[in-house]
């Protein structure tokens, strides 16, 4: 089956630098890439996601990259604010789940702004 | 408005106990899904189905089983709960473009 990993599982940065979080995935055929970021006491919920089509997408201050040949995909946040601190967990569809469609998550990173 | 919701958002049980964790979504997907959230490790699957009565295992269902007896109604079963199954569990279904809505979570403590 797919297997997902995700590096660094925590990350701490100044309000307003960037900070990148990387996956990558096993299962060449997987095709679907989202970004989950859950706050303390929330549920996880979709922020961004990417199609094994597209290199590359962007919503204002987030953007994901993929790199289908290297099997990695990466998330990006700039100009960083305190509200963005949270757990981001990257996630990649498994091709091969037959009837439904099912994700494989990665470990999750813990990313802290500080002010 | 999408709406997942679960039965409860915090519970105690006691070791041998059976016990029923319920996930209702009013959105009409048809795949729904349950894992279980622990630190470091993220989120793993333990059961998923895609219809009524139609269920399959995920990357950690022992210790667990399932029922979706209605289409809008998810149920994760303990039948004898154990230590280990203490983590906070997290429903979830699908829309038709494949993002994933999650419940508010159970955070389940077993003594």
């Amino acid at each position: 089956g797919e297997n997902v990993e995700q590096h660094p599982s925590t990350l701490s940065v100044q309000e307003g630098d960037s900070a990148v979080i990387k996956c990558t995935y096993s299962d060449s055929a997987s095709n679907y890439f989202p970004w989950y970021k859950q706050e303390l006491g929330k549920r996880p919920q979709l922020i961004i996601d990417i199609r094994s089509n597209v290199g590359e997408k962007k919503d204002q201050r987030i953007a994901v990259t993929l790199n289908k040949t290297a099997k990695h995909f990466s998330l990006h946040i700039t100009e960083t604010q305190p509200e963005d601190s949270a757990v981001y967990f990257c996630a990649a569809e498994m091709a091969s789940s037959g009837s439904a469609r099912q994700l494989t998550f990665g470990s999750g990173t813990q990313l802290t702004v500080l002010p | 408005d999408v709406k997942v919701t679960q039965s409860s958002r915090y519970l105690v049980k006691r070791t041998g106990e059976k016990v029923f964790l319920e996930c209702v979504q009013d959105m009409d997907h048809e795949n729904m899904f349950w894992y279980r959230q622990d630190p470091g490790l993220g989120l793993r699957l333990i059961y998923f189905s895609y219809d009524v009565k139609m269920k399959e295992k995920g990357d950690i269902p022992e210790g667990y089983s399932v029922s979706r007896e209605k289409k809008e109604r998810f149920s994760l079963i303990l039948e004898s709960a154990s230590t280990n199954q203490t983590s906070m569990y997290l429903c979830a279904s699908i829309t038709g473009y494949n993002e994933q809505f999650f419940g508010p979570g159970t955070r389940l403590t077993v003594l």
